[in-house]
């Protein structure tokens, strides 16, 4: 069980906006970065989002995030079927030694 | 450009030893934070090991006291020693660049394509 809490499924029509959530502690999102991973299928995870909201240079602007508190939010616009992977969260922990922390991932469908 | 590279794993038996490395170019080793991170078959993201600011490390509490991060300077690459494997340490494992070790986010800016490890009898 993951201490970021995400759902483990969502999906969308082509065009939709979609939102996927990623829940922590005060230890960790609320008062670290969040960063956000696009994993297509049988490839290695890649940065999608940075420092709660920063985009990479590449990143389509389809792609934002956001942070409130204890929880964070990636929104991705102007649905692809090239969007459909799995999303993961991350963040540091200040109350575990060294510990950087994964969100449970959430597999978007593009339907 | 950055680029890591990944390379060492493959199929071992339960209780035997295995060393993963990576090779870095783009950048120096010492300079951004460094971190193990694998993927069980079908499932999620867990994080293994960084290097942290200067020679500290740390380990997840599934590792700890049987996975050894290192670096070799001279060669730009960072190592996993694994002893003591459990079939549950079956995965792929990637290594990832964080940003700069002087005060940067430790969170994976860029990922190697991952060596997968087996352990089975």
């Amino acid at each position: 069980q993951s201490v970021l809490t995400q759902p483990p499924s969502a999906s969308g029509t082509p065009g939709q906006r979609v939102t996927i959530s990623c829940s922590g502690k005060d230890s960790n999102i609320g008062s670290n970065y969040v960063f956000w991973y696009q994993q297509l299928p049988g490839t290695a995870p890649k940065l999608l989002i940075s420092r709660n909201d920063q985009r990479p240079s590449g990143v389509p602007d389809r792609f934002s995030g956001s942070k409130s508190g204890a929880s964070a939010s990636l929104a991705i616009s102007g649905l692809r079927s090239e969007d459909e992977a799995d999303y993961y969260c991350a963040s540091w922990d200040d109350s575990l030694s060294g510990h950087v922390l994964f969100g449970g991932g959430t597999k978007l469908t593009v339907l | 450009e950055v680029q890591l590279v990944e390379s060492g794993g493959g199929l071992i038996q339960p209780g035997e030893s295995l060393r993963l490395s990576c090779a870095a170019s783009g950048f120096t080793v010492t300079s951004n934070y460094m971190s193990w991170v694998r993927q069980a078959p079908g499932k999620g993201l867990e994080w293994v090991s960084i290097f942290y600011r200067g020679e500290n490390t740390y380990y997840a509490e599934s590792v700890q006291g049987r996975f050894t991060i290192s670096r070799d300077i001279s060669k730009n690459t960072v190592f996993l020693q694994m002893n003591s494997l459990r079939v549950e340490d079956t995965a792929m494992y990637y290594c990832a660049r964080g940003g700069y070790s002087g005060g940067d986010s430790p969170l994976p800016l860029s990922w190697g394509q991952g060596t997968l490890v087996t352990v089975s009898s």
